[in-house]
């Protein structure tokens, strides 16, 4: 069975800082990676995807992920964070490479200071 | 870009109603929706899939006659919490799947808040 992993329940950055947001996946075949952002009481937006190709993605809102096959990785990183980055972020796989039934990590809580 | 919507945004009912929740694709059919559920300050876990014209398909664990899915139309999943008990409290959210952009990536709506006092 297909799991996710996020090891940070809890971050907390400086505005303009860089931030690194770790995801580890388990699944057996070429996965499709998602990254979704939820802010308090909202539902889930799209960052970013991977099925395949470049593992360097590009999201919105200056994120960016890279896929790393050898360490089953999946970070979400942004060179600059903002105050209203601060949100709840999620790393999600695919059930059989597709996009529709999706295995959630528990998320990562982003705090940031000014 | 492909919109779901839920309604409402937020519920409170007393223990022992039932509640019900619309999951609708504005702009696209969906013969497949999705429904999760989330705890507070936990990840959201799948609890089944709303199929248009058959039976919901449900994960392990989760009570059929608890929660009702209906997909009667290309539009339109509910789901309904029978019979609901403060344990049932939680945050609600469906997706969908547009089938003219593939396979790529599952819309949410917004998400309901059930509160049961």
């Amino acid at each position: 069975a297909q799991s996710v992993t996020q090891p940070d329940i809890h971050i907390t950055v400086s505005e303009g800082a860089s931030l690194e947001l770790r995801c580890n996946y388990s699944y057996g075949a070429t996965p499709y990676l998602f990254w979704y952002v939820q802010s308090p009481g909202q539902g889930l937006q799209l960052l970013l995807k991977y099925f395949s190709g470049d593992t360097l993605v590009q999201g919105i809102k200056g994120f960016e992920a890279e896929f790393k096959r050898s360490q089953s990785s999946f970070n979400l990183r942004k060179p600059s964070v903002h105050w209203s980055d601060a949100a709840e972020y999620f790393c999600a796989v695919g059930e059989g490479g597709t996009a529709s039934k999706l295995t959630f990590g528990t998320g990562t809580r982003l705090q940031v200071t000014l | 870009g492909a919109v779901v919507s839920q309604h409402p945004s937020r519920v409170i009912c007393k223990s022992g109603t039932s509640v019900k929740i619309e999951c609708r694709s504005l702009d696209f059919q969906a013969t497949t929706m999705f429904w999760y559920r989330q705890f507070p300050k936990q990840s959201l876990m799948l609890m089944a899939t709303s199929n248009e014209g058959s039976k919901a398909t449900y994960e392990q664990g989760v009570e059929k006659d608890k929660f009702l899915i209906n997909h009667a139309s290309l539009t339109l999943s509910t789901l309904t919490v029978a019979s609901a008990h403060p344990e049932d409290s939680s945050f609600y959210i469906c997706s969908a799947r547009d089938p003219d952009r593939g396979n790529t990536e599952a819309f949410f709506g917004q998400g309901t808040r059930l509160t049961v006092v």
